[in-house]
């Protein structure tokens, strides 16, 4: 569900590092993931998203894993860079709804 | 290719006043549209979807509304701004009528309400 009304926690993490960004969804029906990533003063874009019948799926140095079990999404971005700080937002969709509905969200600071 | 259009990308209000805030979507039919709400720091909420026409879902009880008089047109507005809803506004698009379709977000809108 929603969580708009919190701080958004924050990660650290050296450039070169992986970091791994998590979120918890609380709605069985979701059907569909994706994460975003907001750069400040800007509109999401698009990373990568992952349909409910898998449990990986792999990008350009990002790979996002889904256990349905317990509803919970990671982002995994291998060797960081600086252009990767910004904030990082999970989005469900929930099956039979044609909206996205937003987690809380990350901000993910990297480390020179 | 698809494009959205948000504007404008700042404004500042007094308290009371009315609001108006447009967005277009362009090389794509029928699109779902959506506004989110993001105060600073904060998460992305969802105010209002429309998946056609004069079709409006609302999401949450608020001093908004939302309309749309066009296929890819998508107005928000209030007739008397709060202090609390200063914020960064966010219009978007998906696909219509499809359930599993990333959205796509136009630059924002940051409102200030004095």
């Amino acid at each position: 569900g929603e969580s708009v009304g919190l701080h958004l926690p924050t990660l650290s993490v050296q450039e070169g590092d992986n970091s791994i960004i998590n979120c918890a969804y609380s709605n069985s029906a979701s059907d569909y993931f994706i994460w975003y990533k907001q750069e400040s003063g800007k509109g999401p874009q698009f990373i990568i998203d992952i349909r409910s019948n898998m449990d990986k799926r792999q990008g350009q140095r990002v790979t996002v894993l889904l256990n349905k079990t317990v509803k919970h999404l990671s982002l995994q971005i291998a060797a960081t860079q600086p252009g990767d700080s910004a904030v990082y937002f999970c989005a469900e969709n929930i099956w039979g709804a044609q909206k996205l509905v937003f987690g809380q969200g990350t901000r993910l600071t990297i480390n020179p | 290719s698809q494009t959205i259009h948000q504007w404008p990308a700042t404004l500042v209000q007094p308290v009371g006043s009315p609001l108006s805030l447009e967005c277009t979507v362009e090389g794509t039919s029928n699109p779902n549209l959506y506004w989110y709400r993001q105060a600073a720091g904060r998460g992305l909420q969802l105010l209002f979807y429309s998946v056609g026409i004069g079709q409006i879902s609302s999401e949450v009880p608020q001093n908004l509304s939302a309309s749309r008089p066009q296929d890819r047109q998508f107005i928000l507005s209030s007739k008397k701004l709060l202090l609390s809803d200063s914020g960064f506004y966010l219009c978007a698009w998906s696909v219509g009528g499809s359930v599993n379709t990333e959205a796509f977000f136009g630059q924002g809108t940051r409102l200030t309400v004095v």
